[in-house]
């Protein structure tokens, strides 16, 4: 059964940059759509976008500006990374397994990494 | 963007009750939408998707309907370990793939 295990710093300083990785285990990596979604208690879940195992990404225009998915397929990892960070980044940012472009929902998802911006 | 609306913000229902949970779509989403039950401390964790059909392991109690923009979530019997928050999702149109702001289903 799949695992994702994620992690990253928990407190990030205003206009600095979030950064989060995400481990898959025990199950395969190239085939489905890798993803990170964010919860906050004023927003509900946002999806932050995702990356094929193409290498392909996709945004969420609202936050395209500032968010970059990457992959490592050596090591089974996907990383978020989002700039220019301010309160309004506060959340709980969770990595999930999204299973195709036409059937585009998340049925594995990490345990979740608070994430506080604040000086 | 495709704006997803739950109804009522918050269930109360007796156990052993049926409770039925509702999502709007603002445009037409076919049957490209999935159900979540999110419990404290916890990622969500995926109930049904393509409208109707139940995820590996999920309870049979747990029974989705609808396409188009009108969609529910049917609780038939429920237990304990049933109350929880429950969000939707669209996946027709996208990006971005959006949620909706979920119900939470409390005990009565």
């Amino acid at each position: 059964q799949v695992q994702l295990q994620q992690w990253g710093a928990g407190l990030v300083k205003p206009s600095e940059t979030l950064s989060l990785t995400c481990a898959v285990y025990g199950g395969p990596f190239n085939v489905f759509y890798w993803t990170w979604i964010r919860q906050s208690p004023g927003k509900g879940l946002e999806w932050i976008g995702e990356i094929h195992h193409s290498g392909t990404t996709t945004y969420n225009p609202s936050l395209k500006s500032r968010v970059t998915i990457s992959l490592d397929t050596s090591k089974n990892q996907v990383s978020l990374k989002l700039r220019s960070v301010t309160a309004a980044d506060t959340a709980v940012y969770y990595c999930a397994r999204g299973w195709s472009f036409y059937h585009y929902y998340m049925d594995s998802w990490g345990t979740g990494t608070t994430v506080t911006v604040s000086s | 963007e495709v704006a997803m609306t739950q109804s009522p913000a918050t269930l109360a229902v007796s156990p052993g009750e049926r409770a039925a949970l509702s999502c709007r779509a603002s445009q037409n989403v076919s049957s490209n939408l999935a159900w979540y039950q999110q419990k404290p401390g916890q990622a969500p964790n995926l109930l049904i998707y393509g409208a109707s059909t139940r995820a590996t392991g999920v309870p049979a109690r747990f029974s989705g309907s609808g396409s188009g923009t009108e969609f529910t979530l049917t609780i038939s019997s429920l237990q304990s370990e049933d109350f929880a928050l429950y969000y939707c999702q669209q996946y027709n149109n996208w990006p971005p793939i959006t949620f909706g702001q979920g119900t939470r289903l409390e005990i009565k």
